[in-house]
């Protein structure tokens, strides 16, 4: 069955950075779009990146842009998000979801990881 | 960047009503609208998608319709495990948005 197990959290201070990856397993990785969404803590969902299933597009949400950036391996299976300069709103429960289609985005989640940014 | 407003933010309901939850958004998106459920301390799980497409294994109560500028979700008969908030989104172009959320409690 289709898996998305996220790694890399922990806390960091404000200005330093922090990578996140992604596993991904039980379907063919490199057929579909990758997107990273956050949570702060108590708040809503933000979108912050998606890359294409080759790794040719990529797009990222203002609050991120020039920050952060998406990547992927695909011989590997695996998602990433490097994140520079993080600040304290940074603070969040990150999650990598899958894209079937551009009609068909967010059918999988992975559990999410935590990244809190202090100092 | 396409505003999505949700009404309302909060509400709360008894076992067996109709809900209906209001997603708005600031310029027409046709179709392009997903509808996701997150329970305290849980995975956001996709209901709908292509504004009215039911997820597999989603039950039948939930229901999408829109296009344009205004979607709404329906649960038909709710449930008391249908507590949870609940969120739009926009996939129509970048950056994809989500509504503020829904909050829904049972009475």
């Amino acid at each position: 069955q289709v898996q998305l197990v996220e790694s890399g959290g922990g806390v960091v201070q404000p200005g330093r950075s922090l990578r996140l990856s992604c596993a991904a397993s039980g379907f063919t990785f490199s057929s579909y779009a990758m997107h990273w969404v956050r949570q702060a803590p108590g708040k809503g969902l933000e979108w912050v990146a998606v890359v294409s299933n080759d790794g040719s597009n990529k797009y990222y949400g203002d609050s991120v842009k020039g920050r952060f950036t998406i990547s992927r391996d695909n011989s590997k299976n695996t998602l990433d998000l490097q994140m520079n300069s993080l600040r304290s709103e940074d603070t969040a429960v990150y999650y990598c979801a899958r894209e079937s289609s551009w009609v068909d985005p967010f059918d999988y989640w992975g559990q999410g990881i935590l990244v809190t940014v202090s100092s | 960047d396409i505003q999505m407003t949700q009404s309302p933010s909060a509400m709360s309901a008894s076992v067996g009503d109709r809900v209906t939850i209001t997603c708005r958004a600031s310029q027409g998106i046709s179709h392009f609208l997903a509808w996701v459920q997150q329970k305290p301390g849980k995975v956001p799980k996709r209901l709908i998608y292509a504004s009215s497409s039911l997820q597999t294994g989603v039950p039948s109560r939930f229901s999408g319709s829109g296009s344009g500028t205004e979607f709404t979700l329906t649960i038909s008969s709710l449930q008391p495990e249908d507590f949870a908030t609940y969120y739009c989104l926009q996939h129509n172009s970048y950056p994809i948005t989500f509504g503020q959320g829904t909050r829904l409690e049972i009475k």
